[in-house]
């Protein structure tokens, strides 16, 4: 259990609409990732945040956006779902001086 | 641009044989990360590089880094089935932009 938490486990959604993914940090870290996985696919950076600001931004696409709140969990909200954007999406928090990344159990999305 | 570059992509092994993983990085670096992903769950840590010439082994695996060739490998001695996975190593810079990037992975395969 790396103490990085990630709800909900598995979502089942329909194209067009909207989900949010939340994720919880392990207690002290200050920055939260959020990558995409598809299926056979390598992982794609999609955003940072650190402290409450966004830090990074990778492939991220304009129908995506996160934030990370002042108790440091955060939130991916995903709009305008397309069949491709069914993927498994992780978060994960980094250790403050070794930047070490710890991952959460993901959140499988489909999109029907 | 940090491009990661990982090889082999696929690695089919027996058990009992040993084999390199080679993880090479387009920029200055100073730390290097090597996880480990099994088929649909999440990433577990393996090892952190934090210098040039570190070396770091647990069980059959080990890692290390040489940051004047931007290079650094993974070596699984007498594989096991148990080694069968995706590795994924990742780079990170802390100099200017601040950027974490993950190879494209070796999936690994040992066969009994």
């Amino acid at each position: 259990d790396s103490g990085v938490t990630q709800t909900p486990k598995h979502l089942i959604t329909a194209t067009g609409q909207r989900v949010t993914l939340r994720c919880s940090p392990r207690s002290g870290d200050l920055s939260v990732y959020w990558y995409q996985q598809s299926l056979d696919q390598g992982l794609q950076f999609l955003i940072q945040y650190y402290n409450g600001e966004e830090r990074a931004k990778g492939n991220i696409l304009e129908r995506f956006s996160a934030q990370q709140f002042p108790d440091l969990h955060s939130e991916l909200n995903l709009s305008s779902l397309e069949l491709g954007d069914s993927a498994l999406y992780f978060c994960a928090s980094s250790d403050p001086f070794s930047h070490e990344q710890f991952f959460g159990p993901g959140t499988r999305l489909t999109v029907l | 641009e940090l491009k990661v570059e990982q090889n082999p992509l696929f690695l089919s092994m027996q058990e009992g044989k040993n084999y390199t993983i080679y993880c090479n990085y387009s920029t200055t670096s100073d730390r290097l990360y090597w996880y480990r992903q099994d088929p649909g769950k999440s990433l577990e840590s393996l090892f952190v590089l934090l210098s040039n010439g570190a070396v770091k082994q647990e069980g059959r695996l080990m890692a290390s880094l040489d940051t004047k060739a931007r290079l650094s490998t993974l070596h699984i001695t007498a594989a096991v089935h148990d080694l069968s996975a995706t590795y994924f190593c990742a780079v990170a810079t802390t100099s200017g932009t601040y950027k974490y990037i993950f190879g494209t992975g070796t999936r690994l395969k040992v066969l009994a």
